[in-house]
């Protein structure tokens, strides 16, 4: 199946600083999701990114897939306490299954 | 209050025995999906059904088995033939035709 790497495993940061978390495949992909876990909690769809060099935003939160669609990042703004958790990529295969990348997990400093 | 549910939240079981998990959406999706989560690791896809009475393995099915015989269940059974059966385990559910998936608060698994 698909592969999809994400960097970096992990990252802290003090509050009010940026974060990105990047996702790379050696291969072209049809369109890559954005999931965001809470410790202890479940993953939650955050956005998915279709079009070539999209770029989408949701308040601090800027998403964009790469012009060849073989990679893709996500941008935090100033982040905040409420930011914590852990960020993963996910690409679709050909009967709809998710892989997932590693993940990315965040820690906000106050 | 539609939504995923997975039940219980916690679960001990001795190593050995099998046991069940048990995920039921009332979404009306037809398509579910089994993951496996270790600590500080991403989510693998253990099985995935698409429509009732049809299922297909994922990257990791071995020691595990699954039953679709109603649109809103998708039961995992662990069995004494997975190795390493302790892990957080999440349910997933999506409308046919959309990659989004909605997941379950998950099952924390643990083989004593």
């Amino acid at each position: 199946g698909q592969q999809v790497m994400q960097i970096p495993q992990y990252q802290h940061v003090q509050e009010g600083e940026d974060f990105t978390t990047y996702c790379n495949s050696s291969t072209t992909l049809s369109n890559i999701q954005w999931y965001k876990q809470r410790p202890g909690g479940h993953p939650v769809f955050l956005i998915q990114l279709v079009k070539s060099g999209e770029v989408k935003k949701q308040k601090r939160l800027t998403f964009q897939f790469g012009e060849a669609k073989k990679n893709s990042s996500l941008h935090i703004t100033a982040t905040q306490t409420t930011d914590v958790g852990t960020y993963f990529c996910a690409v679709t295969g050909s009967a709809r299954q998710l892989t997932f990348g590693s993940g990315t997990q965040l820690t906000v400093l106050p | 209050d539609g939504g995923i549910t997975q039940s219980p939240k916690y679960l001990f079981r001795k190593e050995g025995q099998n046991v069940t998990l048990s995920c039921e959406q009332n979404l009306n999706h037809d398509a579910m999906y089994w993951y496996r989560q270790d600590p500080g690791q991403g989510l693998r896809l253990i099985y995935y059904s698409q429509i009732v009475n049809d299922f297909q393995k994922g990257d990791i099915a071995e020691g595990y088995s699954v039953s679709r015989e109603k649109k809103e269940s998708f039961p995992l059974t662990v069995t004494s033939a997975q190795k390493n059966p302790t892990a957080f385990y999440l349910c997933a559910s999506s409308i046919s035709g959309s990659d989004t998936q909605y997941f379950g608060p998950g099952t924390r698994l643990t083989v004593l």
